[in-house]
């Protein structure tokens, strides 16, 4: 069974950069079958797409957020990873890794992580 | 603001059917067969129900199905059991701006 699990800091400052890290168990994030994605969800609001990442590094970004966002893989590892540099507390959300199909993920986004609150605050 | 426009909320009684709207453009909804529907329990991260419009995954109930017409998608449940009750979440490939994915603000639905 696949399985997706989250990492990384719970509380980032104000303009720094959140790191987080998700490590796929199960299955091999070099499918050429998936793509590898990470969405977020503020407190009591909405799903946000972020942006999705094949194994081979070609990357997709929600253009709202990709001035500020770096996805990376290491197929090495089982892992994929985010960066979002210059946080403010509108980045503040819970932070969900999945596994989608399709180019960057369209194909719908089947398994998920249990997902990781970031606060932003000093 | 949401790129795709779900009701905030909906509600049904067990056994009933509901429907749930995701209205978006032709740039999105209307121009692809990439909507994917999710179901949120609270706490809970999201679940596939419906892929490419009108698919179920394995493993989801068959009282679960969605269409397309126009810029509108829908998710019906039919046979409401109180297991349903969480929130449902449309999603579209864009080709607006830069290609992306977009999702519905989200609809919270109510099992009376």
């Amino acid at each position: 069974q696949l399985q997706l699990q989250e990492s990384g800091p719970g509380l980032v400052k104000p303009s720094e950069t959140l790191s987080l890290t998700c490590t796929v168990s199960g299955g091999s994030i070099s499918s050429s079958s998936y793509y590898w994605g990470w969405i977020r969800q503020p407190p009591g609001k909405g799903l946000e797409w972020i942006g999705s990442i094949y194994y081979s590094g070609s990357t997709y970004y929600n253009p709202s957020l990709k001035s500020r966002v770096t996805i990376s893989v290491d197929t090495s590892k089982n892992q994929f990873s985010l960066k979002l540099s210059s946080v403010t507390a509108a980045d503040t959300a819970v932070y969900y890794c999945a596994r989608g199909w399709r180019i960057f993920g369209v194909g719908g986004l089947d398994y998920w992580g249990q997902g990781t609150l970031v606060t932003v605050s000093s | 603001q949401s790129a795709l426009t779900q009701p905030a909320s909906v509600s049904g009684s067990p056994g009933q059917s509901i429907t749930i709207s995701c209205t978006g453009t032709s740039s999105d909804v209307g121009g692809y067969n990439y909507v994917s529907w999710y179901q949120q329990h609270p706490g809970k991260a999201p679940k596939l129900m419906i892929y490419e419009v009108s698919n179920r995954p394995s493993g989801v109930s068959n009282r679960f199905s969605g269409s397309k017409s126009g810029n509108t998608a829908s998710l019906t449940i039919s046979g409401l059991q109180a297991e349903d009750e969480a929130d449902y979440y449309c999603s579209s490939y864009t080709s607006s701006s830069t290609p992306h994915v977009v999702f519905g603000g989200g609809t919270k639905l109510t099992v009376l």
